[in-house]
């Protein structure tokens, strides 16, 4: 079952303008970590956040952990059509085995128009 | 150097056939996933694969999927009997090991028709 909710299921913006997704879970994890998308493509991994972490940057990526609300953010800036795809996140399971059984949410389609 | 690969990249068959799909991980590589994507459900975790131990199967939706993973590298699913159900993309990720934060590696998948 999917464990991570996301919001909005869609976003359309205007290249230079910031994309903000959103994602809930349920559960206890490990870590969080975001992936992209492109159409008829594998996913690729973005940036891991870990549960005792509140903030983490990559580049143009910012995403944010809040576990006492059991919630995540993911803030790219400055957006380009390039960026253009479906973000999802994913947790990790905080027991003591399978570290690599990801939950995903259901995704963010994000469309970035030049 | 390579990514993650799998084949076919589509399959079209008819209901009632049994199919295999096959990913070769990245060289090195020790824990090996099986995730399946559908419209109405989203990413699900299947079946994963670390190193010599027994594999995690408890997402394999019935007794109809199998997947093996022979001598450490490769590895194929196996939905035998197929149903309309069933039509999915296959994704197969890998990542170096299995602790926590690894990023996983996915392939393009494979994309499942049943007629």
């Amino acid at each position: 079952s999917q464990q991570g909710e996301e919001d909005p299921q869609a976003l359309s913006i205007q290249e230079g303008e910031n994309a903000t997704m959103n994602c809930s879970y349920k559960t206890s994890i490990n870590n969080l970590q975001w992936y992209r998308q492109n159409s008829g493509r594998g996913l690729v991994h973005l940036i891991l956040i870990r549960s005792n972490e509140r903030e983490k940057h990559s580049g143009r990526l910012r995403v944010t952990l809040d576990t006492s609300k059991k919630s995540s953010s993911l803030l790219i800036t400055a957006s380009r059509a390039a960026d253009t795809a479906s973000y999802f996140c994913a947790t990790g399971n905080a027991g003591g085995t399978s570290y690599g059984k990801l939950t995903f949410g259901q995704g963010t389609i994000l469309t970035v128009h030049p | 150097g390579a990514g993650v690969s799998q084949s076919p990249s589509n399959k079209v068959t008819e209901k009632g056939k049994d199919v295999e799909l096959r990913c070769d991980p990245i060289s090195g590589h020790t824990a090996l996933y099986w995730y399946r994507q559908s419209l109405g459900q989203g990413l699900e975790f299947l079946i994963y694969f670390q190193g010599n131990s027994a594999p995690d199967k408890s997402g394999l939706p019935s007794d109809r999927f199998s997947a093996e993973r022979t001598g450490g590298s490769v590895s194929t699913l196996t939905i035998q009997r197929t149903q309309q159900e069933d039509s999915a993309v296959y994704l197969c990720a890998s990542s170096l090991v299995d602790s926590p934060g690894q990023p996983q590696h996915f392939g393009d998948g494979t994309r499942l028709s049943i007629l």
